[in-house]
């Protein structure tokens, strides 16, 4: 049972434009939200993270919003770059102290220039 | 020198042969964790370890064994490789103090032939 779903499993933008990442959980216990971003051949780096006590957190041209009412976030980067180029995995928790993070799968994002 | 490493970076190994990978840190993290990546099916949880003397099963164990020898290492074992294990693992730390976020390693990539 996949717990946090990302079900687009690629993503092609012009340069410039937003790209929208989606990701939608179902264990209602999670509030704790983070976004990593994987080149190839390098492990997975953070991103970008959001409390679910907030509904939005923003930093730079990365900002991710959170409706825990659906269950869903999306990671917005604008403008986007190719260098942005990369495969996002959207990552959940709880904040107890055995919390463990669950990934999605992962979407690759394609900017062209 | 990279905060996780992960050695070796590749290996090609034959079914039924004994492999280890090792995963060292220099973060000072107490948790530590070892993930695969397959093609559409995103990180998934091998095994974790919150402290030395501390391992527990993630959701895909069997086949696979671990070791915390110390603080710094955590190495995990194949005891006899199979083909679908070929996959790209990584290792990861964490701290509680840091927002839930992780550390990886840059991966190592098995192929079991």
């Amino acid at each position: 049972d996949q717990q946090v779903k990302q079900n687009s499993p690629s993503l092609s933008v012009q340069e410039g434009r937003i790209s929208i990442l989606n990701c939608d959980y179902t264990n209602s216990m999670f509030d704790y939200f983070l976004w990593y971003k994987k080149y190839p051949a390098e492990g997975p780096t953070f991103l970008i993270s959001i409390s679910s006590i907030k509904d939005k957190n923003e930093d730079g041209r990365f900002t991710v919003f959170l409706n825990k009412s659906a269950k869903h976030l999306s990671l917005h980067i604008v403008p986007s770059q190719p260098g942005d180029s990369a495969v996002y995995f959207c990552a959940a928790s709880d904040t107890g102290a055995n919390s463990k993070l669950t990934f999605g799968k992962g979407i690759t994002l394609s900017v062209r220039p | 020198d990279a905060d996780v490493t992960q050695t070796p970076r590749n290996r090609i190994t034959k079914t039924g042969k004994r492999i280890m990978l090792e995963c060292s840190q220099t973060k000072g993290h107490d948790r530590m964790y070892w993930y695969r990546q397959d093609p559409g099916l995103g990180l998934r949880l091998i095994y974790y370890s919150f402290d030395v003397k501390d391992i527990n099963k993630g959701e895909i164990s069997d086949g696979y064994s671990v070791s915390r020898q110390a603080q710094a290492k955590f190495s995990l074992s194949l005891e006899s490789a199979i083909p679908n294990q070929t996959a790209l693992y990584f290792c990861a730390t964490s701290d509680l103090t840091e927002d839930y976020g992780y550390t990886f390693g840059s991966g190592t990539r098995l192929t079991v032939v």
